[in-house]
């Protein structure tokens, strides 16, 4: 199964700012997806992002405070926005190689707002 | 849409206990399904998954078996131990319209296990 890796693995940050969120996989993959994950919650899916097109954001979400690129088959960011405290999560890329195959994460990213 | 519903937690078992934790889905067509594990301060893992109807998962001494019948992904494992306490999420990869696949999840539910 891919390798993913994610940086920062955590940070905290002050309110209004942003930061980018990176991932890398050790093998081309079609598809990859951001995640995020409230405390003590689920998962919500942010949006998908396949290279070569722009990325699908999901209700909720959208490209003004979740930016993402997706330059090449294994590499992704995510960008957090003008951020504030209710933006404090868990975010997590994964990836996808077919429909039939289960995704695999990456270890997330732990982000605390001031 | 897809929707996944999981049992709710938390879940408090002594070890060497039966574990289940049940899981149903709606779907369209023919769904994939999974058992992620998310271990304290970690990502999700992969614990097993089943992508047709009657196919059984299994990983870790972990079992779920893929009933379409009754639309459910049960998990089970006969002995649990102290190193099973994680949250485990329920989920369900299919067409969610358009052709547009999507990986749904449960809500989690918590397992801590006491020695």
């Amino acid at each position: 199964s891919a390798v993913i890796s994610q940086k920062p693995s955590r940070d905290i940050c002050q309110r209004g700012t942003s930061l980018t969120i990176q991932c890398q996989v050790d093998s081309q993959v079609t598809m990859m997806f951001w995640y995020r994950q409230q405390p003590g919650q689920s998962l919500t899916l942010i949006a998908t992002a396949n290279q070569g097109s722009e990325a699908t954001y999901e209700s909720g979400f959208v490209i003004d405070k979740f930016p993402i690129s997706r330059p090449n088959l294994t590499f992704s960011t995510l960008t957090v926005s003008n951020m504030s405290p209710e933006d404090s999560s868990i975010y997590l890329c994964s990836v996808g190689v077919s429909p039939d195959q289960p995704q695999h994460f990456g270890d997330g990213t732990r982000l605390s707002i001031l | 849409g897809d929707s996944v519903t999981q049992m709710e937690g938390p879940v408090t078992l002594s070890e060497e206990a039966f574990l289940t934790i049940n899981c149903t889905y709606t779907a369209t067509g023919y769904p994939s399904l999974f058992w992620y594990v998310q271990y304290p301060g970690e990502g999700l893992q992969l614990l097993l998954k089943a992508t047709k109807a009657d196919d059984k998962g299994s990983n870790k001494g972990f079992e779920a078996t893929y009933r379409k019948e009754t639309t459910s992904f049960h998990l089970e494992k006969g002995s649990v131990q102290v190193s099973d306490s994680a949250v485990y999420f329920c989920a369900l990869w299919g067409d969610s319209g358009a052709g547009s696949y999507q990986l749904t999840f449960g809500k989690g539910t918590k397992l801590s296990v006491i020695p």
